[in-house]
């Protein structure tokens, strides 16, 4: 069974620059996650979709992050303008459903903005 | 606030030593224990899991955790670490079945040959 995939792997970008992710989960989940993980943190659940709703996005910076799942399957997260404090890995996790099944993780995409 | 901590942040053993990571979490509603573990270049991964029934749980690789629900805590064990086990350990937990996990910081283990 194929895992969950992110690209790209490392990002670097100046401050002010926009960024994109892409996470395809695991295929027949229907829940998707993306987390933030600073350096030395846990990560940090930045939004949840169910389908191509969205469940939870109560700590997406909405003024800068956006991210949508369309069709339900692939998703992007996108970063407009990006800050210093945006340098993190961005993780993306899927399930087949929301309430306990475990959430599989993708490898990450490292962001560094200069 | 929903929160999860973890006791240690770093943690170094050597070979065949015993482990225990411990962590607890804040009371918010009914809860779902996780422990993830990440090896250096490698993507997160499920350790153990606790959802109800037996409190004690045991996972891959010989890893076990314990949950004591009157001390909100769900520490983990190994009763002999290898070399291979040096990784990051990360307790995750789900209130009231709401899908988002909320993480401890992290425990990173050590284990020298």
């Amino acid at each position: 069974e194929a895992g969950v995939a992110q690209s790209p792997r490392y990002k670097i970008i100046e401050k002010r620059q926009s960024v994109a992710f892409w996470c395809n989960p695991i295929s027949g989940h229907a829940t998707l996650y993306w987390y933030q993980q600073i350096l030395g943190q846990g990560p940090k659940l930045l939004i949840q979709f169910q389908n191509n709703g969205v469940v939870d996005d109560s700590q997406l910076p909405k003024d800068r992050f956006s991210a949508e799942r369309l069709k339900g399957v692939d998703s992007t997260l996108k970063i407009q303008p990006a800050k210093l404090e945006d340098s993190a890995v961005y993780l993306c996790a899927s399930s087949f459903n929301r309430d306990t099944d475990t959430q599989y993780f993708g490898p990450g995409t490292r962001l560094t903005v200069l | 606030a929903q929160s999860v901590s973890q006791h240690n942040h770093h943690v170094i053993l050597s070979e065949a030593a015993s482990l225990e990571l411990g962590c607890n979490y804040s009371y918010g509603g009914t809860v779902n224990l996780f422990w993830y573990v990440q090896y250096p270049g490698q993507h997160l991964q499920l350790l153990l899991k606790y959802f109800s029934g037996d409190p004690l749980v045991k996972g891959i690789k010989g890893f076990e955790a314990e949950f004591i629900k009157s001390k909100f805590s769900f520490n983990l064990r190994k009763p002999s670490v290898q070399w291979s086990d040096t990784a990051e350990y990360f307790c995750a937990v789900i209130y009231n079945q709401g899908g988002k996990l909320i993480f401890g910081q992290g425990t990173e283990l050590s284990v020298k040959p």
